[in-house]
């Protein structure tokens, strides 16, 4: 039971040009979204984040959305950049007795080409 | 300022051996969570440790089960390995007051032959 999806295994852009990154959900008692990026042979570094109270969260390139009602949400990141390929993951988090426990989408790897 | 330390880096074992993962949490947190990452998937979340006691587990069989000691640090162990085993395990520390704050470390990555 795949409660988090991402269902392009890659994405492909030009350096200066937007990426977008999408994910889909099926619990609808996750509160709260996390954005990943993972190096080879380095673990996942935390990037963005929002609540599920919240529709649009921005921190310098990067704007993540939800949409509640779709049960989605993306990343944009804006300029994109070479050092920004890397594998991306969604992960999301089930509110009350859930305490740490993440679920993450299969991953997006992210190509940006100079 | 250390992050979350793991040991060893790779790991290679037979099928029916038994395996113990290392993992120092970030200086500050108390909360330690082990992840799977199979190739090609995301990771999965195996259990959480605070206050030396298992939290929460997700759906791994007994086969898997760890510990935290007084000093946060936390073991992953596993027995009568099997092939399908073989993966990238994670250690994720955190603050339990916050509850999203979570700091990976680069893994462990096991083979089992």
């Amino acid at each position: 039971d795949q409660q988090v999806k991402q269902n392009s295994p890659s994405l492909s852009v030009q350096e200066g040009r937007i990426s977008i990154l999408n994910c889909d959900y099926t619990n609808s008692m996750f509160d709260y979204f996390l954005w990943y990026k993972k190096y080879p042979a380095e673990g996942p570094t935390f990037l963005i984040s929002i609540s599920s109270i919240k529709d649009k969260n921005e921190d310098g390139r990067f704007t993540v959305f939800l949409n509640k009602s779709a049960k989605h949400l993306s990343l944009h990141i804006v300029p994109s950049q070479p050092g920004d390929s890397a594998v991306y993951f969604c992960a999301a988090h089930a509110g009350g007795t859930s305490y740490g426990k993440l679920t993450f989408g299969q991953g997006t790897i992210l190509t940006v080409h100079p | 300022d250390a992050g979350v330390t793991q040991s060893p880096t790779h790991l290679i074992k037979t099928r029916g051996q038994q395996v113990t993962l290392r993992c120092s949490p970030k200086s500050g947190h108390d909360t330690v969570s082990w992840y799977q990452q199979a190739l090609g998937q995301g990771p999965q979340f195996i259990f959480q440790y605070y206050e030396e006691e298992e939290r929460q587990r997700g759906n791994f069989p007994d086969r898997f089960s760890g510990h935290q000691f007084p000093n946060y640090s936390s073991e992953l162990n596993v027995n009568a390995l099997l092939l399908g085993d073989s993966a990238l395990y994670l250690c994720a520390s955190s603050w339990q007051k916050l509850n999203y704050g979570y700091t990976f470390g680069s893994g462990t990555r096991l083979t089992v032959v």
